[in-house]
């Protein structure tokens, strides 16, 4: 399967620490995106780095991608309470627009 | 960012019986949109991809005739759940791409649907 794996799992955090997940991916890829969930909520998108780039931010977010390693990272500095949600990694395989997403990593911000 | 509407939201119904979600795009065309499905604590599962205008291609193990996807106009798609099942209790997604296309292209999601089968 394509699914892309990510770790941690699960983390958990004091408020104003900072959150690294990764993702892993198998194939080739046009672009990697990351995703937020709310529990029981719709996806909301962070960021979106194609496969020529190899970091991008956005306001506490970091996103890196290497891609001899075939992974990227996502860095969430100076953590709140709010930023509690599962994070997902979403491929787009070379030549299509289909997205497979990572398994997810469940943050945890205690305040 | 483009908005993808999905409705309904929450939907409880009977064993047996069929439930249809839409998936409209509100401010752009999309010749395609993908549908997934999320069981609890997991990730999405890629089940179809719609195709305005013809059929459907499914991803291995969906079954075509138990999730029917109809992607009749450029801005609504439909995934009818025929013969719901508590196994088909899950939260369906859908989501299109954004703009004219290329690879660079951001996917917008809908809200969701939240579905149980009692």
């Amino acid at each position: 399967s394509q699914q892309g794996e990510e770790d941690p799992q699960a983390l958990s955090i004091q408020e104003g620490e900072n959150a690294t997940m990764n993702c892993s991916y198998k194939t080739s890829i046009n672009n990697l995106q990351w995703y937020r969930q709310n529990s029981g909520r719709g996806l909301v998108h962070l960021i979106l780095i194609r496969s020529n780039e190899r970091e991008k931010h956005s306001g506490r977010l970091r996103v890196t991608l290497d891609t001899s390693k075939k992974s990227s990272s996502l860095l969430i500095t100076a953590s709140r309470a709010a930023d509690t949600a599962s994070y997902f990694c979403a491929t787009a395989l070379s030549g299509t627009y289909k997205y497979i997403f990572g398994t997810g990593t469940r943050l945890k911000v205690l305040a | 960012g483009a908005v993808v509407s999905q409705h309904p939201s929450r939907v409880i119904c009977k064993s047996g019986t069929s439930v249809k979600i839409e998936c409209r795009s509100l401010d752009f065309q999309a010749t395609t949109m993908f549908w997934y499905r999320q069981f609890p604590k997991k990730s999405l599962m890629l089940m179809a991809t719609s195709n305005e205008g013809s059929k459907a291609t499914y991803e291995q193990g969906v079954e075509k005739d138990k999730f029917l996807i109809n992607h009749a106009s450029l801005t609504l798609s439909t995934l009818t759940v025929t013969s719901a099942h508590p196994e088909d209790s899950s939260f369906y997604i859908c989501s299109s791409l954004g703009g004219v296309g290329g690879w660079g292209t951001e996917a917008f999601f809908g809200q969701g649907t939240r579905l149980t089968v009692v």
